[in-house]
């Protein structure tokens, strides 16, 4: 069964920091993705990548960066963090475009910017 | 217009009832449709994919694909309170495309 993890279910963080957050998944796919969900938003995709090093911007990437430097890892940055970008975010994977295959999802990760 | 649409709801269903979850999409392209239950608070898990025109069922689901008309449903038989989540629809054409979600309520 394929697994994909969050590092942390809940983050507190401050204004300017710097903040990562650390997506794994054990199924060697090679896309993954970087979501947030905010009420009657639905998912809004920040950015995406499908394979190691290579990455795409999403709908709503202003504010974010990513890495992913093994294709198991994908990592999301707050450059300088700030109080809009508290929100729910949400990890996916899946095995490659036009496989046909649904989405992995991690269990999310509720950042807080104070 | 969006790629992927459906109606926000909330859409309420007595115990018992069948609940009816319709999704519109805008790409011809799109071979494959998934439909993700996602419980407040927690991620979205899926509960079923189609990919060809016709009816799949699964247990108290039953999902429907006309591509013709670019159009899903999702038909949950003998609603329970449990069933009470938002539904998301997604499809994958070249990319990914998430609906916003519907917001089913089944009252006990």
């Amino acid at each position: 069964d394929v697994k994909v993890t969050q590092s942390s279910r809940y983050l507190v963080k401050r204004t300017g920091e710097k903040v990562f957050l650390e997506c794994v998944q054990d199924m060697d796919h090679e896309n993954m993705f970087w979501y947030r969900q905010d009420p009657g938003l639905g998912l809004r995709l920040i950015y995406f990548s499908y394979d190691v090093k290579m990455k795409e911007k999403g709908d709503i990437p202003e504010g974010y960066s990513v890495s992913r430097e093994k294709k198991e890892r994908f990592s999301l940055i707050l450059e300088s963090a700030s109080t809009n970008q508290t929100s729910m975010y949400l990890c996916a994977s899946y095995p490659y475009r036009g496989s046909n295959q649904p989405q992995h999802f991690g269990d999310g990760t509720r950042l807080s910017i104070l | 217009q969006k790629e992927v649409e459906q109606n926000s709801g909330p859409l309420s269903v007595p115990e018992g009832a069948i609940a009816s979850l319709n999704c519109t999409y805008s790409d011809r392209g799109s071979q494959s449709f998934f439909w993700y239950r996602q419980y407040s608070g927690k991620s979205p898990e899926l509960i079923m994919f189609i990919y060809s025109n016709g009816d799949k069922e699964d247990g108290r689901f039953t999902a429907q694909l006309n591509k013709a008309s670019q159009y899903v449903s999702l038909l949950i038989r003998d609603s329970q309170p449990s069933d009470s989540a938002t539904y998301l629809c997604s499809s994958e054409s070249y990319k990914y495309i998430f609906g916003t979600g519907t917001r089913l309520k089944v009252l006990a």
